[in-house]
């Protein structure tokens, strides 16, 4: 089975700072993927980031970036520069190429002060 | 626009009644899924379907029915529901399995 776990429940963030989501997961598959989703107070869901597990190279996506450490099993989420938008819960999640399931996280929310 | 839509955007029910909350996609996905949001759990899926006519069990199946008679359509049933089903609920699907999801608008039950 696959698991994740987010430990910050709630994070805040001076605006403009960089600041981190720690994500950590559980797999014995050796193929999966890592997702991050942003979701704001207005309830929709908002794919930001992916990371493969074989991707030499950490993701990154305009503000996003992904630090993907496979031996210690963590993908925290960066977020560089952040905006007042940013305000939002945030969800890790993890897919395994062998299981067509997907698990989230319990979730992190971020509050970027002014 | 592409887009997942779910229907009924809210609803309440009483236990035993039966109910079913549409989702249909227009992007020609292969991989459908439904989750449920609860405080402090984060999203659970319930059922996926990898392509049409092929569903398979989630993370919390019990109590609910799925079907995938057609691509673009994954309707989510609720045969007798319960008052632990009392949730927010998402649509959501991808290209493939492995993909990036695009999610509904989400359908807030409560169930008295």
């Amino acid at each position: 089975a696959q698991k994740i776990t987010q430990t910050q429940p709630g994070m805040f963030v001076q605006e403009k700072e960089a600041v981190t989501l720690d994500c950590t997961y559980d797999t014995s598959d050796p193929s999966y993927g890592l997702f991050w989703y942003k979701q704001p107070s207005s309830g929709e869901m908002i794919f930001l980031i992916y990371q493969g597990s074989y991707d030499q190279q950490n993701a990154t996506e305009g503000r996003y970036s992904l630090n993907f450490q496979k031996a210690r099993k963590s993908a925290n989420l960066v977020i560089s520069a952040s905006q007042l938008g940013d305000s939002a819960m945030y969800f890790c999640a993890i897919h395994s190429y062998n299981f067509n399931k997907f698990y989230f996280g319990s979730g992190t929310k971020l509050n970027v002060k002014p | 626009e592409a887009q997942v839509t779910q229907n009924p955007r809210y609803l309440i029910t009483v236990t035993g009644k039966k109910l079913t909350v549409t989702c249909s996609q227009n992007m020609n996905h292969e991989y459908m899924s439904w989750y449920r949001q609860d405080p402090g759990l984060g999203l659970r899926q319930i059922y996926y379907s990898m392509n049409v006519e092929v569903t398979d069990k989630g993370d919390v199946p019990e109590g609910y029915k799925v079907s995938r008679k057609e691509k673009r359509n994954f309707p989510l049933i609720l045969e007798s529901p319960s008052p632990n089903q009392t949730s927010l609920y998402f649509c959501a699907s991808s290209f493939q399995v492995h993909y990036e999801q695009y999610f509904g608008p989400g359908t807030r039950l409560t169930v008295t």
